[in-house]
Formats: C-alpha cells, sequence, structure tokens
C-alpha cells in the first residue's frame, strides 16, 4: 500500500519558534511537494524538490525553507513562525515525468497553529 | 493570473439528485491533465477523476464523470445520485509537463459541497 506520511497531525507553535514538518515516502518517487491549503484559495505549492537536495521555489515560498537530503523525505522549515502561517500543509509524492490519473499520492496534512 | 477557477464556494445538493462543479482552466500547453479530488474534513485528498487533454471521450469513474469541454476550457465534474457521504471539498486541478519537476499540479480554490437528506 503506497504511503505519504507526514509527522505531525496538528501543531500549536508560538510566535518566533522554528518549525519542522516533516514527510516521508515509500514510493521511490523523485518529486515531493509541500502545499498550503487555506479557504477559498484552494492548494497553492510552496517548494517542490526533484531529486535529492534540488529544491525550487513554488508560488508561495516567503517564510518557508525546505530540506532534501533522502530521497525519501522531504523537511518544510519556517524559520520564525508568524501567525499568518497558521494553516493546513500537504505534501505530495510523484514520479517525475509521464504521470497521469492516481499517480500522485498525497499525505494526511499537518494542521498549524501558530499562537 | 489565475489557472484553475472554481466559482461556487459553496453548494447544496439534495440526496440522490445529480450536481455539477464548476471548473475552468487556462493553459497555453496543448499537453495537460486535469483532475478532481475530493477532501472530507479528515483533510485527506482523494483522487476521483482524470482526464487527459488528448482525451476523445468524457471520463467517468462509477458516478463520477467529467464534462471535458475543451474549447471552452471548462472540466466540470457531475457527480449522479448524491450521497450523504459525498459531502466535502471538491477541488479541481491541472497538471503542465515541464520544468524541472516534469509535472505540476496547480489547484483551484475549491467548493464546499453539502448534500441535504
Amino acid at each position: 500500500d503506497v504511503k505519504v506520511t507526514q509527522s505531525s497531525r496538528y501543531l500549536v507553535k508560538r510566535t518566533g519558534e522554528k518549525v519542522f514538518l516533516e514527510c516521508v515516502q515509500d514510493m521511490d518517487h523523485e518529486n515531493m511537494f509541500w502545499y498550503r491549503q487555506d479557504p477559498g484559495l484552494g492548494l497553492r505549492l510552496i517548494y517542490f524538490s526533484y531529486d535529492v537536495k534540488m529544491k525550487e521555489k513554488g508560488d508561495i515560498p516567503e517564510g518557508y525553507s525546505v530540506s532534501r537530503e533522502k530521497k525519501e523525505r522531504f523537511s518544510l522549515i519556517l524559520e520564525s513562525a508568524s501567525t499568518n502561517q497558521t494553516s493546513m500543509y500537504l505534501c505530495a509524492s510523484s514520479f517525475l515525468q509521464g504521470w497521469s490519473g492516481n499517480t500522485i499520492y498525497f499525505g494526511e496534512g499537518s494542521w498549524l497553529t501558530v499562537v | 493570473a489565475q489557472k484553475i477557477t472554481q466559482t461556487q464556494p459553496g453548494m447544496f445538493v439534495q440526496e440522490k439528485e445529480a450536481v455539477t462543479l464548476d471548473c475552468t482552466y487556462d493553459t497555453s500547453d496543448p499537453s495537460y491533465g486535469l483532475f478532481w479530488y475530493k477532501q472530507p474534513s479528515s483533510g485527506e485528498m482523494i483522487f476521483l477523476i482524470y482526464q487527459g487533454s488528448y482525451d476523445q471521450q468524457n471520463a467517468t469513474e462509477g458516478r463520477y464523470s467529467l464534462n471535458f469541454q475543451k474549447a471552452r476550457k471548462s472540466a466540470n465534474l457531475v457527480i449522479s445520485a448524491s450521497q450523504l457521504g459525498d459531502s466535502a471539498m471538491y477541488f479541481c486541478a491541472m497538471r503542465e509537463p515541464g520544468g524541472n519537476a516534469g509535472n505540476m499540479l496547480t489547484f483551484g480554490g475549491g467548493t464546499r459541497l453539502m448534500v441535504k437528506p
């Protein structure tokens, strides 16, 4: 059974804290993505990675960084959390090329509240 | 400019009736794919249906069908015989090739569907 696992479902952090959101996939996918979901805005891409140590900015990278030291793991880092980063974060993974249909897989989401 | 537009933030439908969720998209690439996902309150994204830009026929998966009108750049989801369990957020998404990731998914803002008993 294919799986994308996000380490934390619910987190509450204080303003200014450094926050790590971890994502692990067991499908040997090249691509991994971090999305942020907010009401009315849908899912917006923060960062993606297409290979180990490779990363590219998505649509809303400000205030975030990422790390991909191993193929199966993609971490999202909030260097100094702010209240406007309160949101639901979704990780996803896929093969690099030629995918269609049900070939992008999502984690269950991490609900982050910054107080 | 928005690449995927879902104009219905929320919709009600009576149980057992059909409902159409709207989605329009914008791309200049001839090769693309369109997806619909369901997201229940638990947060997981459930894949429903896929339509490739070169597919001649509209995609169908059980009670779900995609009304693909390429010239109008619309990809509406039709759910037949609505059930209470269909109450959820629904997202339209588009895959465009290119770039280092090979494929990227862009999402619309979502439509919250509520099925009334």
